[in-house]
């Protein structure tokens, strides 16, 4: 069954730090995978996805993500924190009956950024 | 319209009391899905319906859950009998097409049941 670990319910960083999140995934083929943020009172934003290619994607306002296969993991990365990344954040796993595209989430990490 | 809209934004009701809510998908989205946020727990998914095809129901936790797309666009998630543990944000997505293709997110119905 497909599944989803994030692992850090709760992380905090200074402003101008480096970040990674941590996201682990269970599943039998090969995973689209994706990272959302979801800001107080706002929907659900994507900041990148992998579904195929080159392994370390690139996203939105800096986020990069790298997909190690043989470790099941998708880990997000951003080189300097600012203070409007604080967020939750929810990493993806796409899967379903074929041509269907339901994601399951992790739990979510929420990021504080502190000055 | 530009983004998926999502009614009402916040509804509270009482114990055992039907609730509607309702999603207005992206224009020319084809595939629209329903995800449950419960205080302190990630999303969950519900249903997914792909154009004409039988949607796929397999995440409803229940069978007072039920949802409706009419006419290939607007969805109504119906819950029936409402109980407390219920009370969550309920998440409409769009998409293109299924099959990888990137969701869009409403911002979601809060439910309250009292």
């Amino acid at each position: 069954a497909q599944s989803v670990t994030q692992p850090d319910i709760h992380i905090t960083v200074s402003e101008g730090a480096s970040l990674e999140l941590r996201c682990n995934y269970s599943y039998g083929a090969t995973p689209y995978l994706f990272w959302y943020v979801q800001s107080p009172g706002q929907g659900l934003q994507l900041l990148l996805k992998y579904f195929s290619g080159d392994t370390l994607v690139q996203g939105i306002k800096g986020f990069e993500a790298e997909f190690k296969r043989s470790q099941s993991s998708f880990n997000l990365r951003k080189p300097s924190v600012h203070w409007s990344d604080a967020a939750e954040y929810f990493c993806a796993v796409g899967a379903g009956r074929a041509g269907a595209n339901n994601l399951f989430f992790g739990t979510g990490t929420r990021l504080t950024v502190i000055p | 319209g530009a983004g998926v809209s999502q009614s009402p934004s916040n509804k509270v009701t009482e114990k055992g009391k039907d609730v509607e809510l309702r999603c207005d998908p992206i224009s020319g989205h084809t595939a629209l899905y329903w995800y449950r946020q419960s205080l302190g727990q990630g999303l969950e998914f519900l249903i997914y319906f792909q154009g004409n095809s039988a949607p796929d129901k397999s995440g409803l936790p229940s069978d007072r859950f039920s949802a409706e797309r009419t006419g290939g666009s607007v969805s109504t998630l119906t819950i029936q009998r409402t109980q407390q543990e219920d009370s969550a944000v309920y998440l409409c997505a769009s998409s293109l097409e299924a099959s990888g293709r990137q969701q869009f997110f409403g911002p979601g119905t809060r439910l309250t049941v009292l």
